[in-house]
């Protein structure tokens, strides 16, 4: 596709499921990121892939959540028993490394109730 | 000190007005800089990249980068109700492999 895209859109889950988010990056695109932001808050890096590699998962704020990229293309964000400040948008972003103009995808909002 | 700072604002200035938006960072070996707009409820987009000192125009868009004194800006002419956002100023960090956002500058242009 032209653009960055994530899915599922919304997603409202159980505290204590697992969820997955989805984020297929712009054609062509080696880099890929994932951040959170919170409600009003700024964006929190999580994880950057390089291809199928993660150079820097610095950002994943507990075991509970993972990342994985196939192909160097689709890459999935697996939350594990989530809780409730699981809850915020999650974004994806691709680029060109070394470039590192990021394109976002429109997001994944998670409520855990 | 943190790695991009921003003020929070919220910045305003009345429609027709230049508004300025200011970024500093810490890494002296930045090469590139971004800034991002983020309207309410939507992701942040892409409006202008920036990799040498001085300014870099883009139509009511203009970026400013001084390396010497670590701070980028962003100047916004014949601000419009439209432009009201929250403007980010990104770079690279740790050896460039991890965009690094400031906290943004919320940005309200009043009619």
């Amino acid at each position: 596709g032209a653009g960055v895209s994530q899915s599922p859109s919304n997603k409202v889950t159980e505290k204590g499921k697992d969820v997955e988010l989805r984020c297929d990056p712009i054609s062509g695109h080696t880099a890929l990121y994932w951040y959170r932001q919170s409600l009003g808050q700024g964006l929190e890096f999580l994880i950057y892939f390089q291809g199928n590699s993660a150079p820097d998962k610095s950002g994943l704020p507990s075991d509970r959540f993972s990342a994985e990229r196939t192909g160097g293309s689709v890459s999935t964000l697996t939350i594990q028993r989530t809780q409730q400040e699981d809850s915020a948008v999650y974004l994806c972003a691709s680029s060109f490394a070394g470039l590192n103009e990021a394109f976002f995808g429109q997001g994944t909002r998670l409520t855990v109730v | 000190q943190k790695e991009v700072e921003q003020n929070s604002g919220p910045l305003s200035v009345p429609e027709g007005a230049i508004a300025s938006l200011n970024c500093t960072y810490s890494d002296r070996g930045s090469q590139s800089f971004f800034w991002y707009r983020q309207y309410s409820g939507k992701s942040p987009e892409l409006i202008m990249s920036i990799y040498s000192n001085g300014d870099k125009e883009d139509g009511r868009f203009t970026a400013q980068l001084n390396k010497a004194s670590q701070y980028v800006s962003l100047l916004i002419r014949d601000s419009q109700p439209s432009d009201s956002a929250t403007y980010l100023c990104a770079l690279p960090w740790g050896g460039g492999n991890k965009l690094t956002f400031g906290t943004g500058t919320q940005l309200k242009v009043e009619l």
